[in-house]
């Protein structure tokens, strides 16, 4: 079964400082992965998605992603993190039989 | 953009009672639709996947007479809670997926339920 791991609860960064958000991956065959942005009471926002092709994804709001297949990696990235960056952000995995499937959450708190 | 819309967004109901929350495909035609929980912990939990005209398919260890769910069209999915108790008080949230929308999944805004 496909999977994805989050191993960061939380992750702080000043405004202005670059911010990684971690995500790992398990799957058989070619892995589609997403992320989204939740903030509080709200459904989710959709960031990103790799399916094939270059690397490095770009998004929504600035983020960036980079699809590391020899590491089974898929980090979401932003130069320069703002306030109202501060979220609850998910990185996902489609399942062949279309299902997402979700890792467990970051937080994201970005410090003014 | 693709816009699903959820209602209600927050509703309190007392226990015994049923609770009936909706999820619209506004733009699009949403052949296949998902149900997740969202635990105070935060993670996302699959509840089931329906298809538009088919029964759901639900996962593990949800109670499919508990958590009844409706795909009649392909812009409406319902998911009933029945029989409501305190247990079943979460976040509730919709995702709706085209055929014609490439890998996209639209989520709905979710609803609170709060069982008392």
């Amino acid at each position: 079964a496909q999977s994805v791991a989050q191993p960061e609860d939380q992750v702080n960064v000043a405004e202005g400082n670059p911010l990684t958000v971690k995500c790992t991956y398990s799957v058989s065959g070619n892995p589609y992965l997403f992320w989204y942005v939740q903030y509080p009471n709200r459904g989710l926002q959709f960031l990103l998605k790799y399916i094939t092709g270059d690397n490095l994804v770009k998004g929504s709001y600035g983020f960036e992603a980079e699809f590391n297949k020899s590491q089974t990696s898929f980090h979401l990235k932003k130069p320069s993190a703002l306030v109202s960056d501060s979220a609850l952000y998910f990185c996902a995995v489609r399942e062949n039989t279309d299902k997402l499937i979700f890792g467990t959450g970051t937080r994201l708190q970005v410090f003014p | 953009g693709a816009v699903v819309s959820q209602h209600p967004s927050r509703v309190i109901c007392k226990s015994g009672t049923s609770v009936k929350i909706e999820c619209r495909s506004l733009d699009f035609q949403a052949t296949t639709m998902f149900w997740y929980r969202q635990f105070p912990k935060k993670s996302l939990m699959l509840m089931a996947t329906s298809n538009e005209g088919s029964k759901a398919t639900y996962e593990q260890g949800v109670e499919k007479d508990k958590f009844l769910i409706n795909h009649a069209s392909l812009t409406l999915s319902t998911l009933t809670v029945t029989s409501a108790h305190p247990e079943d008080s979460s976040f509730y949230i919709c995702s709706a997926r085209g055929t014609a929308r490439g890998y996209g999944y639209t989520f709905g805004s979710g609803t609170r339920l709060t069982v008392v």
